[in-house]
């Protein structure tokens, strides 16, 4: 299952982003999609899912009131928006499915860098 | 913070077999998964479950469980297994979380 992201962003400190990842082999409402992020030399950084079947997505409380996750079935693409940007949300930005039975994210797409500059 | 640590670093000679570990109260309860990760690539889940690996991770990789401990073993390291390792599993929340992530290098 194949997830392909958007390109690379530069923004300006205070813009917002969004993220695209298609998904193409399956349709996205048999996936559960999350987002994770990483900084520059830093390490991985949960920051929340969409899961249809389950309504309303979950967003990791660092994140709360700033990031909202979609998804458009048309199209099979995931979103995830990131408002308010700071320099510290410099980092690379990857979907990844979760394999549900076990809890573990087995499909990653080959992730958007971000940059915020001032 | 994680509330999962991994030491920050491992060394392993090429051939030899080395462990890398992941500690918080979660792995009592939860799931425990590992990731490799390549310099600039995305990561890619080496075990998953109790000791599941993915069809195209080599045998020479393996998990186990014990507690608050998770471990993640590489028995004959390859130097293409050298790469940052995460694991993760839930947080107290049932958040996913990662470990601060180890780097292993195959010298």
């Amino acid at each position: 299952v194949p997830l392909v992201q958007s390109g690379a962003e530069v923004k300006m400190r205070g813009a917002s982003v969004k993220v695209s990842c298609k998904v193409s082999g399956y349709t996205l409402t048999e996936l559960a999609m999350h987002w994770v992020r990483q900084a520059p030399g830093k390490g991985l950084e949960w920051m929340g899912r969409f899961d249809p079947k389950h309504g309303e997505p979950i967003y990791a409380q660092k994140f709360q009131g700033r990031v909202t996750m979609t998804e458009d079935t048309s199209t099979d693409t995931a979103y995830m928006e990131l408002s308010s940007l700071r320099s510290e949300d410099t980092a690379m930005y990857y979907c990844a499915t979760l394999l549900l039975a076990y809890d573990a994210f087995d499909i990653w797409g080959q992730g958007t860098m971000v940059t915020v500059s001032s | 913070s994680s509330e999962l640590t991994q030491d920050p670093a491992v060394s392993v000679a090429l051939g030899q077999t080395v462990r890398i570990t992941c500690q918080g109260d979660s792995l009592r309860s939860y799931y425990v998964s590992w990731y490799q990760q390549r310099p600039g690539q995305a990561p890619v889940l080496v075990i998953f479950g109790k000791n599941n690996r993915p069809s195209a991770i080599p045998d020479r990789f393996s998990g186990s469980n014990s507690g608050n401990t998770a471990s993640l073993t590489i028995t004959g390291a390859q130097a293409e297994d050298e790469a940052d390792y995460y694991c993760s599993s839930r947080d107290s929340s049932s958040n996913h979380v990662f470990g601060t992530g180890t780097k292993v290098t195959v010298l």
